[in-house]
């Protein structure tokens, strides 16, 4: 089935440094991509998504870009701050029967930004 | 508008004790999605509902069952529980059935332990 794969964490980085969190997928139809941030104790907010190929979602200074010859869609970002601190998932919009889809998530990324 | 809600936030139960869940979705939102969290596994999809039917249904035993409610408002039920459900569980909404390109909407999930 489909499945994706994103780096392990957990990352530590400095405020204002770049970050790039890696992300792959495997998938036999053209689903749509997608980022979720989730901050201690909370649920998963989404961070941005892209639906076809050479799309670029972005919001609050992430970027990802869906590269269908690469199967990716790296995260980045160019100045972390501390409260960009949380797990980052990268998912899938994975069609399962019934006109219905459902998201498959990599396994998250711990990222740390100390000041 | 208020978010998706989730209660409780927090339950424990022992093994071979039943749980039930509730979800309230976004106003207007008629598709409810349930997700298990946890360490080993990460994220995985347990099933969808869209006008009171289940529409999906994930890799779990029927242990595991939900419904949904004129209103939208979702439950899920654990029957005889074990060590490995221990898990936050987390619901989504979307607006219609699920497509490729919708965004699902995250609660702050139900942080199970169990006994």
């Amino acid at each position: 089935g489909d499945s994706v794969t994103q780096m392990e964490g957990p990352v530590t980085l400095s405020e204002e440094a770049c970050l790039t969190i890696n992300c792959t997928y495997t998938a036999t139809g053209y689903p749509s991509l997608f980022w979720y941030v989730q901050y201690p104790g909370e649920g998963l907010q989404l961070l941005l998504k892209a639906t076809k190929a050479d799309d670029k979602g972005s919001n609050k200074g992430f970027e990802a870009t869906y590269r269908k010859e690469t199967t990716s869609f790296h995260l980045e970002k160019g100045s972390v701050q501390v409260s960009d601190s949380a797990v980052y998932f990268c998912a899938l919009s994975d069609h399962s029967g019934a006109g219905s889809y459902q998201l498959t998530f990599g396994k998250g990324t711990k990222l740390s930004v100390i000041p | 508008k208020a978010g998706v809600t989730q209660t409780p936030r927090y339950l424990i139960k022992t093994r071979g004790q039943q749980v039930t869940l509730s979800c309230s979705p976004i106003s207007g939102h008629r598709s409810v999605s349930w997700y298990q969290q946890t360490p080993g596994q990460g994220l995985q999809f347990l099933f969808e509902y869209f006008s009171e039917t289940q529409r999906n249904k994930g890799n779990f035993p029927g242990r595991f069952s939900g419904r949904q409610f004129s209103n939208s408002r979702s439950e899920m039920n654990v029957s005889t529980l074990e060590l490995g459900d221990s898990a936050l569980y987390l619901c989504a909404s979307s607006p219609n059935l699920a497509t490729s390109t919708d965004t699902q909407y995250f609660g702050p999930g139900t942080r199970l332990t169990v006994l």
